[in-house]
């Protein structure tokens, strides 16, 4: 069956500027979570989705980062305002009963 | 505070050998520990899983040794062969985080033929 899949797989925007990623879970799957990976800080969480709640944000590094679910399926990451620090993959994944199953990331690159 | 430590940072192994990846953790709570492969530009694939209330799960090439009253668990690959080079991630999850994940700071694992 088809995974998690998520775009752009890249991304190149200008400092200053918005961006959105997007990630469609595994068709079922109610948990929905993003992660960031960079270099420095390896896989972090961001965000917790159960079904379109989020109960758990406290991963968001700064106000001008926010995310939404709808109709219990995809989900937007958007990052207001780029800064060169918000370089990194950002992943996906959905989770079924207890296993999280990755997308293949977004890489963002600031300049 | 670092809630998962891995090591090694990095592993050089031949092939056919066994390769030996190790974490520890520190909240008692936790009840998942899975392990990730992670090839390069590709997202983390699950490998391996194991819930505390067994020692040892075996799948294929690939053994997750846990140790409750140590607080540690590790990864052996049996075999190891040049395909297997990736980078490796422990993580945890369980008590009140729920499904979320924190990882080890990862491995990278080099098999050479």
């Amino acid at each position: 069956g088809a995974g998690v899949s998520q775009s752009p797989s890249n991304k190149v925007t200008e400092k200053g500027k918005d961006v959105e990623l997007r990630c469609d879970p595994i068709s079922g799957h109610t948990a929905l979570y993003w992660y960031r990976q960079s270099l420095g800080q390896g896989l972090e969480f961001l965000i917790y989705f159960q079904g379109n709640s989020a109960p758990d944000k406290s991963g968001l590094p700064s106000d001008r980062f926010s995310a939404e679910r709808t109709g219990g399926s995809v989900s937007t990451l958007t990052i207001q305002r780029t800064q060169q620090e918000d370089s990194a993959v950002y992943l996906c994944a959905s989770q079924g009963a207890r296993e999280q199953y990755f997308g293949p990331g977004t890489r963002l690159t600031v300049t | 505070q670092q809630q998962v430590k891995q090591s090694p940072q990095s592993l050089i192994v031949q092939k056919g050998g066994i390769s030996i990846i190790n974490c520890a953790y520190e909240n008692t709570a936790f009840d998942y520990f899975p392990w990730y492969q992670q090839f390069p530009g590709k997202g983390p694939a699950l490998l391996i899983a194991i819930r505390p209330d067994v020692s040892e799960k075996k799948e294929g090439r690939f053994t997750i040794s846990f140790n409750k009253s140590a607080k540690q668990f590790s990864l052996h690959i049996m075999d190891s062969q040049p395909g297997d080079s990736a980078t490796y991630f422990c993580a945890v999850s369980g008590g009140t985080s729920y499904g979320k994940l924190t990882f080890g700071q990862g491995t990278i694992l080099t098999v050479h033929p």
